[in-house]
């Protein structure tokens, strides 16, 4: 069981937005601004896509955003693409040690 | 380029040990603190340590604590994990990575670890 409650599965069609939540079982995650989110596409390693909340890394899509509310962070994708289709995961800490959630395959209708 | 290259992972008993590097390149390898994160086939990501930039301060996963070793060697730019009685469960690939829990911008590809009689 993970640290970190991620929906095992979402989906949408292209065009649509669509909306990840990260949830902590306490306030971990609303206590601070280190959360992350990673995309990793089968048989690839996984990339960074928002990091400190709401922060893109240079050369990742604008169409990715990330906010946080209470215990709860979210990964917004809007207008998806085919491409987009992966698996993603959130991340942050608890008690200085780094954790993921379970992770969300995310499926383009 | 900026690149993490894992290497040293293959078959093992279960007790057996293994020991894992990653090399650096592309970067300033003593900038950074480093991470080791594995994933079991087919399941999510499970980090397992970090270390910062001189090896003063690392930090281990409770199911790794007393049995998995971190270490870096800033002259060779390579990060190391030396894996002793090794279990069942620690199959997984193992991915060395940039950073901590503030955001791993950059991933190796790598390295598979398969614990089995």
């Amino acid at each position: 069981q993970s640290a970190l409650t991620q929906p095992a599965s979402v989906s949408g069609s292209p065009g649509q937005s669509i909306t990840i939540s990260c949830t902590a079982p306490r306030s971990d995650v609303g206590g601070h601004h280190y959360v992350s989110w990673y995309q990793q596409h089968p048989g690839k390693a996984p990339k960074l896509i928002i990091y400190e909340v709401s922060n893109r890394p240079s050369g990742v899509s604008n169409r990715f955003s990330g906010s946080k509310s209470g215990n709860t962070a979210s990964l917004t994708i809007s207008g998806l693409q085919a491409e987009d289709e992966a698996h993603y995961y959130c991340s942050s800490y608890i008690n200085i040690n780094m954790v993921f959630g379970g992770g969300t395959k995310l499926t383009v209708l | 380029e900026v690149q993490l290259v894992e290497s040293g992972g293959g078959v093992v008993r279960p007790g057996g040990s293994l020991r894992l590097s990653c090399a650096a390149s592309g970067f300033t390898f003593d900038d950074y603190v480093v991470t080791w994160v594995r994933q079991a086939p087919g399941k999510g990501l499970d980090w397992v340590s970090s270390i910062n930039w001189n090896g003063g301060s690392t930090g281990y996963a409770d199911s790794v604590k007393g049995r998995f070793t971190i270490s870096r060697d800033i002259a060779k730019n390579s990060l190391y994990l030396q894996m002793n009685r090794l279990r069942a469960e620690d199959t997984a690939l193992y991915y060395c990575s940039r950073g901590h829990y503030y955001g791993l911008d950059v991933w190796g590809q790598g390295t598979m670890v398969t614990v089995s009689s």
